[in-house]
């Protein structure tokens, strides 16, 4: 398995709801990442976990809640999100990555009403 | 403050063409430069990874360049085709964290 797995696929939620995106990957990495794209622009980083454990948090407001269960998922937490919030979230995963790089999943494509 | 730009925001080209990317990058010292293609509602696709000790890497029809003088980094796609259209984006890891160029998108016309 050479994937990252990212449910849902897309998600519209209330500003005052709660939901989660959900992240799965069965290659052994141990590094994963949550990254943020919005329209024509780049993906942002979010967080990065190492080892199951939180080791960058790139100032993210804390409407947005990372959690990793074990090696192999990764859940990203969301509650009261802004309309501007919307957006391409993207997972990724690496082991080696000086040789070969991260792998994304598809992304799920948030709409925040 | 540090930035990744890519040349442009569209390159247009005709099929058979050579496509050249270009990345420049200020205020970083990256150990090595990474290059990644992203279609539509998808994630970026890993393509090419070339250190700072690399001139010049290869794969099948594509090639990268890395000049740490100029913090330059080149991609040219030889022999393009209608299915290289995409979105190519260059990344650099800057002590663990992953960021990416502005992305040049492009479009090869049959």
């Amino acid at each position: 398995d050479t994937e990252v797995t990212q449910t849902p696929k897309h998600l519209v939620m209330g500003m005052t709801n709660k939901k989660s995106l959900k992240c799965e990957q069965h290659m052994g990495h141990r590094a994963m990442y949550w990254y943020k794209q919005k329209a024509k622009k780049p993906p942002e980083l979010m967080f990065v976990y190492s080892y199951e454990k939180l080791s960058i948090n790139e100032s993210v407001p804390s409407r947005f809640s990372p959690e990793c269960p074990n090696s192999s998922l990764l859940n990203l937490h969301l509650h009261a999100l802004q309309p501007e919030d919307s957006a391409l979230y993207l997972c990724a995963s690496s082991q080696d990555k000086t040789n070969y790089g991260y792998t994304f999943g598809s992304g799920t494509r948030l709409t925040v009403v | 403050s540090q930035k990744i730009e890519q040349n442009s925001e569209a390159l247009n080209i005709q099929e058979g063409k050579t496509a050249t990317l270009t990345c420049n990058y200020t205020n970083y010292s990256p150990a090595y430069l990474q290059w990644y293609r992203q279609d539509p509602g998808r994630g970026p696709v890993f393509l090419l990874l070339i250190r700072e000790n690399e001139k010049e890497k290869r794969k099948e029809r594509l090639k990268v360049t890395f000049d740490t003088t100029l913090k330059q980094s080149l991609f040219h796609i030889t022999a393009s085709q209608p299915a290289d259209s995409a979105t190519y984006l260059c990344a650099l890891d800057n002590f663990n964290k992953f960021y990416f160029g502005s992305g040049t998108k492009l479009n090869v016309k049959p």
